[in-house]
């Protein structure tokens, strides 16, 4: 079936330092994976997205690199700030043309 | 506002009342999702339209939540006779077609008490 797992649960940096967070798919059909950040109380946002065709994509201290053939993609926030700290959900698009999400990641960037 | 508008922002109803939420995507986007989230997890696909076509269900959905997009605009989501379990933030989301990242809506929290 569908399914994204999302790695590690909470994650705790410097700030300044570099936070990786690791999602892996069930469906190898699988084309377009995006990633979204979601602060306390607010809804999902859209920070960056890659699509299969593609081995990684970078915008300013984000980027998302993806490796189909082991079926996981991660994203890397470098020269972390404080306003990166949120919840942050990796999700793919199977089949069915729909996203599926990862749990999540709470990443707290500590001053 | 060209964002995805979510209408109410809070319900608080009892067990075993009916509640209507709406959802109003950015006008030029042809796809329309809705999604459940609890607390600690993502989103939970529900349903979602292309136009005003229902195109799938999640199997997840008992047959007390109905959705529809009578007119391919806006949407609402019906859920009736509700449970305490139904309690959850209910996000509509839209986008242009698959492929694309969705944008989603402030949501809509629901508590069953």
């Amino acid at each position: 079936g569908e399914n994204v797992e999302q790695h590690p649960s909470t994650l705790s940096v410097q700030e300044g330092d570099s936070a990786v967070i690791k999602c892996t798919y069930s469906d190898s059909a699988s084309n377009y994976f995006p990633w979204y950040k979601q602060e306390l109380g607010k809804r999902p946002q859209l920070i960056i997205d890659i699509r299969s065709n593609v081995g990684e994509k970078k915008d300013q201290r984000i980027a998302v690199t993806l490796n189909k053939t082991a079926k996981h993609f991660s994203l890397h926030i470098t020269e972390t700030q404080p306003e990166d700290s949120a919840v942050y959900f990796c999700a793919a698009e199977f089949r069915n043309e729909k996203l599926t999400f990862g749990t999540g990641t709470r990443l707290t960037i500590i001053p | 506002d060209t964002g995805v508008s979510q209408d109410p922002r809070h319900k608080i109803t009892k067990r075993g009342q009916n509640v209507t939420f709406r959802c109003d995507p950015i006008s030029e986007h042809n796809r329309l999702y809705w999604y459940r989230q609890t607390l600690g997890q993502g989103p939970e696909f529900l349903t979602y339209f292309q136009n005003e076509a229902q195109l799938e269900k999640s199997r997840l959905l008992s047959d007390r939540f109905s959705a529809e997009r009578p007119k391919g605009s806006f949407s609402t989501l019906e859920i009736q006779r509700t449970e305490q379990g139904d309690s959850a933030m209910y996000l509509c989301a839209s986008s242009p077609s698959h492929l694309y990242g969705y944008t989603f809506g402030s949501g809509t929290r629901l508590t069953v008490v």
